[in-house]
């Protein structure tokens, strides 16, 4: 079993739609839980920190850590066609033995205008 | 405030080879990560640089190395290059002066090794 599991996709949405993107992970140590968006050929760039279990938002942007089921999950509202991108989770157990992220695979968002 | 930059972009090598690559975190962090991202294995941890001290290491063979200089800026080489080394090398800076464990981690653009 792989430390973390995200589902490919393609995931495919018109423009308006509110999109679901979900992480499970096995390793009960992590406490720090990433998301990034890459578009293609560029960097992967951050969207959402999250430090334990809750819920944090930003703008159309909100993140979901449920560290008792190890789920995690990122909710865009009225997304757009610059939403078109793939969406990575990552996350960290952290401590001074260093701060590695260990991601899932990737889920390609595409939005429909 | 300047991101974290990565040089150069692309590089083209042959097997047996080695490259150097380079990343200068944004000002003021301390630690440097790097990644490699490959479609079928997506990204993976090949290493972390915290104030010129290695303090994690992913599960890599040898040929992968790196170091970490004082000004922060840090330099990935991989030695032997195969056809398999051919990736995408990530860079991320996280630890603003301060903080020794801060995994808000903050990646440059990459840079796009071919092995031929």
């Amino acid at each position: 079993q792989k430390e973390v599991e995200q589902d490919p996709g393609p995931l495919s949405v018109p423009e308006g739609a509110i999109v679901s993107l979900n992480c499970t992970y096995s390793n009960s140590a992590f406490q720090y839980f990433m998301w990034y968006r890459q578009y293609s050929r560029k960097g992967p760039e951050l969207l959402m920190y999250t430090y334990s279990s809750g819920n944090k938002e930003d703008g159309r942007f909100t993140a979901q850590v449920d560290k008792s089921s190890k789920y995690i999950s990122l909710f865009i509202r009225d997304s757009q066609p610059s939403d078109s991108a793939t969406y990575l989770c990552a996350m960290s157990a952290a401590n001074q033995a260093g701060t590695a992220l260990i991601f899932g695979k990737g889920t390609t968002l595409s939005v429909s205008s | 405030k300047a991101g974290v930059t990565q040089t150069p972009r692309y590089l083209i090598k042959t097997r047996g080879q080695q490259v150097t690559l380079s990343c200068s975190p944004i000002s003021g962090h301390r630690s440097v990560s790097w990644y490699q991202q490959t479609p079928g294995q997506g990204l993976q941890f090949l290493f972390e640089y915290f104030s010129e001290t290695q303090r994690n290491k992913g599960n890599f063979p040898g040929r992968f190395s790196g170091r970490q200089f004082s000004n922060s800026r840090s330099e990935m080489n991989v030695s032997t290059l195969e056809l398999g080394d051919s990736a995408l090398y990530l860079c991320a800076s996280s630890s603003p002066a301060g903080t020794t464990i801060n995994t808000e981690a903050f990646f440059g653009q990459g840079t796009r090794l071919t092995v031929v």
